[in-house]
């Protein structure tokens, strides 16, 4: 079946610096959902993007769908502890209309 | 207050009984779901529904019943066929026929 693999699975950043997290397909992409988990809690939406290319911002996060409608990635500027948390990418598995989630990638921040 | 409430919030059963973890939207939405969420992992889709009275299984369905009867409710049970039972459950619930999915506050099930 359809599998979205995300990268990194971890990643340790210092308060200030940058972190990207990476969502990949085998298969062409309808569109892809991106959610924030924050430690005990559960996943909550940000953004969908649709279009080849499409890149949009919230703030300091950046989201881009690659050209081949592929990929898709989230970058956040300027990390701030409040940015802590499991941030998962999604996308429709083919005909059954089901999401197929990301296995996810966890932010920790250091003050 | 529209949105997805799940109950209880933790939930202890011991070894062999049967559980059901309860899952109510007043969000009108047709779509509801079922994940399983372990340590660390990511989110495993148990069971679905597209429609009142009609669902389908999900990747990890084994061990797990649900019923919809009504658009509101969509409630889990977890049998005693299920072997590892321990773990984060979440509920979900959409529009169809894509969309974003809105999520409850979760069960935390532990069987001891």
């Amino acid at each position: 079946g359809q599998q979205v693999m995300q990268i990194p699975q971890y990643q340790h950043v210092q308060e200030g610096e940058d972190f990207t997290t990476y969502c990949n397909s085998s298969t062409t992409l309808s569109n892809i959902q991106w959610y924030k988990q924050r430690p005990g809690g559960h996943p909550v939406f940000l953004i969908q993007l649709v279009k080849s290319g499409e890149v949009k911002k919230q703030k300091r996060l950046t989201f881009q769908f690659g050209e081949a409608k592929k990929n898709s990635s989230l970058h956040i500027t300027a990390t701030q502890t409040t940015d802590v948390g499991t941030y998962f990418c999604a996308a429709l598995g083919g005909a059954t209309n089901k999401l197929i989630f990301g296995t996810g990638t966890l932010l920790a921040v250091q003050p | 207050d529209g949105g997805i409430t799940q109950s209880p919030k933790y939930l202890f059963r011991k070894e062999g009984q049967n559980v059901t973890l309860s899952c109510e939207q007043n969000l009108n939405h047709d779509a509801m779901y079922w994940y399983r969420q372990d340590p660390g992992q990511g989110l495993r889709l148990i069971y679905y529904s597209q429609i009142v009275n009609d669902f389908q299984k999900g990747d990890i369905a084994e061990g797990y019943s649900v019923s919809r009867e009504k658009k509101e409710s969509f409630p889990l049970t977890v049998t005693s066929a299920q072997k590892n039972p321990t773990a984060f459950y979440l509920c979900a619930s959409s529009i169809p026929p894509s969309s974003t999915q809105y999520f409850g506050p979760g069960t935390r099930l532990t069987v001891l």
